[in-house]
């Protein structure tokens, strides 16, 4: 089946620092990825639909200047988090929807983001 | 706007037990209908995924059904196992669009 990678699986940081997040198709392209939210006992909450080779587009209510994201090739798309405040704590998970086939996402393991 | 319900939010049964979870959505112009499930910490395994020009999905002992008119799918769990425990969600795209709405999810617990 399609594979999605996610690193780190874990980062922890400080407040005012950025962090990236890297969400790789390890066996298909994928010109559409997606990033999710998911806040302890919450259901998973889409931020931004990330497309290859232009801007993301971000949900209401995400702030696309804090949360930066890049899809520089069809295999690889990359959030970064900037001026990370503890309240940006959360579980990131994105997912890649293949080029072929039917309009199936594929999910990565997740990022657990802690800031102090 | 697509808004996605599961009930019940958690379900303990005992081994061997066939169960059944259930999830609403509003919007009956869903292009898909997947069913997830998450282990504690973890990212999300696609159970099955059932388009719209389709009515239900099997794999195993699972089998999910989508009946677009009356609002709801089911994900159907046969002869449950205690590696069967995990959070269930349940995702319906919005509109024609690709965007996944989902559920809060069913937390399982198969007792040995």
């Amino acid at each position: 089946g399609a594979v999605v990678s996610q690193h780190p699986s874990r980062v922890i940081c400080k407040s005012g620092t950025s962090v990236k997040i890297e969400c790789r198709s390890l066996d298909f392209q994928a010109t559409t990825m997606f990033w999710y939210r998911q806040f302890p006992k919450k259901s998973l909450m889409l931020m931004a639909t990330s497309n290859e080779g232009s801007k993301a587009t971000y949900e209401q209510g995400v702030e696309k200047d804090k949360f930066l994201i890049n899809h520089a090739s069809l295999t690889l798309s990359t959030l970064t988090v900037t001026s990370a405040h503890p309240e940006d704590s959360s579980f990131y998970i994105c997912s890649a929807r293949s080029d072929r086939g039917i309009n199936e996402q594929y999910f990565g393991p997740g990022t657990r983001l802690t800031v102090t | 706007k697509q808004e996605v319900t599961q009930i019940p939010a958690a379900l303990s049964v005992p081994e061997g037990e066939n169960l059944v979870l259930n999830c609403s959505f509003t919007d009956s112009a869903i292009y898909n209908l997947q069913w997830f499930r998450q282990d504690p910490g973890k990212g999300l395994t696609s159970l099955l995924l059932i388009q719209s020009s389709q009515r239900e999905q099997t794999s195993g002992r699972l089998n999910a059904s989508l009946d677009k008119s009356s609002g709801r799918s089911t994900l159907y769990i046969a002869a449950s196992q205690p590696g069967d425990s995990a959070t269930y969600l349940c995702a319906g795209s919005q509109g024609g669009s690709e965007k996944l709405v989902f559920g809060k999810g069913t937390k399982l617990t198969v007792n040995p």
